[in-house]
């Protein structure tokens, strides 16, 4: 069965990096895109990002360019998702989806809490 | 690019009420629209999809309908467990837009 498997929680200082990885099985990786939703506390959902993990071509919101890196290991099939310079307004569960080709998110991961706190 | 304005922003309805969301875009799509339910403190589930397929498994109690700007999700007969969040999005291209969310809850 597809499954996606995300890495844990992670509290973070101002200013830091975070990396949260998403462990895909059950289908052919690279078959597929993978999607980067976040969710603040109380908030709506926000898309970051796309990456294939057939050639690892990337699109990013525009709120995120520059700050987010998408990249994906096809030999783990685990996709990745750093973001830098982080604030207080990026403490949100970040989730990854399986992004296929013409078609909706049909899979998501189980969502990293990321806290950001001096 | 295209925003994705749902209302209203919450509801409150009896139990075997008929719901109704909807979920506008800025400018014409594609019918490349999809409804998801996050229950709270859950991962979102993808109920429909191509603005009127429901997902395997989803209660036919649900459907959409929709084309070009405006699009709408229906709940034919509400019951306790779809107590949840509802949201649009768009997937015919980047960005991946959603929609604020549709909050419903049982009067």
């Amino acid at each position: 069965q597809v499954q996606l498997v995300q890495s844990g929680a992670e509290v973070k200082k101002p200013g830091a990096s975070v990396k949260v990885s998403c462990k895909a099985s059950g289908y052919t990786f690279t078959s597929y895109g993978i999607t980067w939703v976040r969710q603040a506390p109380g908030q709506g959902l926000e898309w970051l990002g796309w990456i294939s993990a057939n050639n690892g071509n990337t699109h990013y919101a525009q709120k995120f360019q520059g700050r987010a890196t998408m990249t994906t290991d096809t030999s783990t099939t685990t996709a990745y998702m750093e973001l830098r310079s982080l604030g207080s307004d990026d403490t949100a569960v970040y989730y990854c989806a399986r992004k296929p080709t013409s078609g909706p998110l049909d899979y998501w991961g189980q969502g990293t809490l990321v806290t950001v706190s001096s | 690019d295209i925003q994705m304005t749902q209302s209203p922003s919450s509801l409150s309805a009896s139990v075997g009420d008929r719901v109704t969301i909807t979920c506008r875009a800025s400018q014409g799509m594609s019918n490349y629209l999809a409804w998801f339910q996050q229950k709270p403190g859950k991962v979102p589930k993808l109920l429909i999809y191509a603005a009127s397929t429901l997902q395997s498994g989803v209660p036919s109690r649900f459907s959409g309908s929709g084309s070009g700007t405006d699009f709408t999700l229906t709940i034919s007969s509400l019951q306790p467990e779809d107590v949840a969040t509802y949201y649009c999005q768009k997937y015919d291209g980047v960005p991946l837009t959603f929609g604020g969310g549709t909050t419903v809850e049982i009067k």
